[in-house]
């Protein structure tokens, strides 16, 4: 039992490279999200997924776009990376539906990424 | 809208001696869950403790306690017995039940423990 993965870990990209970041995990989940942690910030939520083949818009959405086409992987994607979206990402999910309702997120151990 | 707020950018405590780490929140919705979270120097996120909006009693998890104000709208974490190891970024967040299920996180508060 994993729990949520993410890859890669560390990533360095160039302004106007596109990138995919892959989260996972093995939970049964229904709910996926992804976040952004910036230094005084908090986490501030990018997008997030309440079941397979849906997406909606957090509070940072712009310049990301999501997919979930399998329950267990959510991914996110930079289509043309700019300075301000260095970053740390991290993934997280929540809610199994076998075992009755809990809010309670679990989180990936975090990409940090790098646009010059 | 939701908010979180975390008031306390750091604070320190002796080792062994107890620490309240304060959030309040501002939700308009009665059906919500505060959730506080524990980030060490090495980066993940851990969860620590949950207090649903109903429950009739504070929430408790081994050393970790949430006091739980629902009038004032504050979830504070209470640490007892300090370790050198609780030394980290504490976040407070919240959910509500309802409507967009957007999770709310506060900015945080540093905590080092001295020996």
């Amino acid at each position: 039992n994993a729990g949520v993965t993410q890859t890669p870990k560390f990533r360095v990209l160039k302004t106007g490279q596109s990138m995919t970041l892959l989260c996972a995990q093995d939970m049964n989940h229904e709910y996926m999200y992804w976040y952004r942690q910036d230094p005084g910030m908090g986490l501030r939520l990018i997008h997030y997924s309440v079941g397979e083949g849906t997406t909606a818009k957090g509070e940072v959405p712009d310049g990301y776009n999501v997919s979930r086409l399998k329950k267990q992987n959510f991914l996110l994607g930079l289509e043309s990376a700019a300075p301000s979206q260095t970053s740390v990402y991290f993934c997280a999910s929540s809610y199994d539906a076998r075992g009755g309702y809990t809010d309670t997120q679990y989180f990936g151990p975090g990409t940090r990424l790098t646009v010059l | 809208a939701q908010k979180i707020t975390q008031t306390q950018p750091g604070m320190f405590v002796q080792e062994k001696e107890a620490v309240t780490l304060d959030c309040t929140y501002d939700t308009s919705d009665p059906s919500y869950g505060l959730f506080w979270y524990k980030q060490p120097s090495s980066g993940e996120m851990i969860f620590l403790i949950y207090q649903g909006s109903y429950d009739q009693q504070n929430a408790t998890e081994g050393r970790y306690s949430l006091n739980f104000q629902k009038a004032r709208k504050s979830a504070n974490l209470v640490i007892s017995a300090s370790q050198l190891g609780d030394s980290a970024m504490y976040f407070c967040a919240m959910r509500v039940t309802g409507g967009s299920y957007i999770p709310t996180f506060g900015r945080g508060t540093s905590l080092i423990v001295h020996p």
